[in-house]
């Protein structure tokens, strides 16, 4: 069963500006990944943060995560066209071999020119 | 190479038809697995195989059947399935059993007639 939840489902905003998603998930997990997926091709990884790890840079995202209230978010800043995608955060639960990934419902986001 | 290689990429089938995906990867990784992916849903894990072995079966229908051949390759076998199963299918690989970062492939639109 799916435990994430993504919010917003769908993102539009501008060339330059700032874009942030969020993820919910029910267990207690090993690790979060997010991932990017372009229109009906293979998932990309973007960042992988540790659950004992509160927030993790790379390049021009920057990933929270907060355990206590099990949430997580993507910040990705002056967004490109390029970023048009949909992003998904995927979780490993605690107690497995972190094989089982567990996909978020995903954000689409939209990067306009 | 990083790369995941899967094929065909457009498979039409059938009901009655026997076919199978392919999946190649050269990363030397030890873990692979199958994804289906229905639109604007996230990815649904399907199988696992570690050390060529299969090692998560998420009750998936007969009708699937995998099979790793060896440490770079992985099948999936159709048969006699259903509309229902029009999907694309994404393969991955991982360095290993635990929590890695997982590499997609492009993977395969299968529609069945």
């Amino acid at each position: 069963s799916q435990q994430g939840e993504e919010d917003p489902q769908a993102l539009s905003i501008q060339e330059g500006e700032n874009a942030t998603m969020n993820c919910s998930y029910k267990t207690s997990i090993n690790n979060l990944q997010w991932y990017r997926q372009n229109s009906g091709r293979g998932l990309v990884h973007l960042i992988l943060i540790r659950s004992n790890e509160r927030e993790k840079h790379s390049g021009r995202l920057r990933v929270t995560l907060d355990t206590s209230k099990k949430s997580s978010s993507l910040l990705i800043t002056a967004s490109r066209a390029a970023d048009t995608a949909s992003y998904f955060c995927a979780t490993d639960a605690l107690g497995t071999s972190g094989s089982r990934l567990t996909f978020g419902e995903g954000t689409q986001l939209t990067v306009n020119p | 190479d990083t790369e995941v290689t899967q094929t065909p990429k457009h498979l039409v089938m059938g009901m009655t038809n026997k076919k199978s995906l392919k999946c190649e990867q050269h990363m030397g990784h030890r873990a692979m697995y199958w994804y289906k992916q229905k639109a604007k849903k996230p990815p649904e894990l399907m199988f696992v195989y570690s050390y060529e072995k299969l090692s998560i079966n998420e009750s998936v229908p007969s009708r699937f059947s995998p099979e790793c051949p060896n440490s770079s390759l992985l099948n999936l076998h159709l048969h006699a399935l259903q509309p229902e199963d029009s999907a694309l299918y994404l393969c991955a690989s991982s360095p290993g059993w635990k929590a890695y970062e997982q590499y997609f492939g492009p993977g395969t639109r299968l529609t069945v007639t």
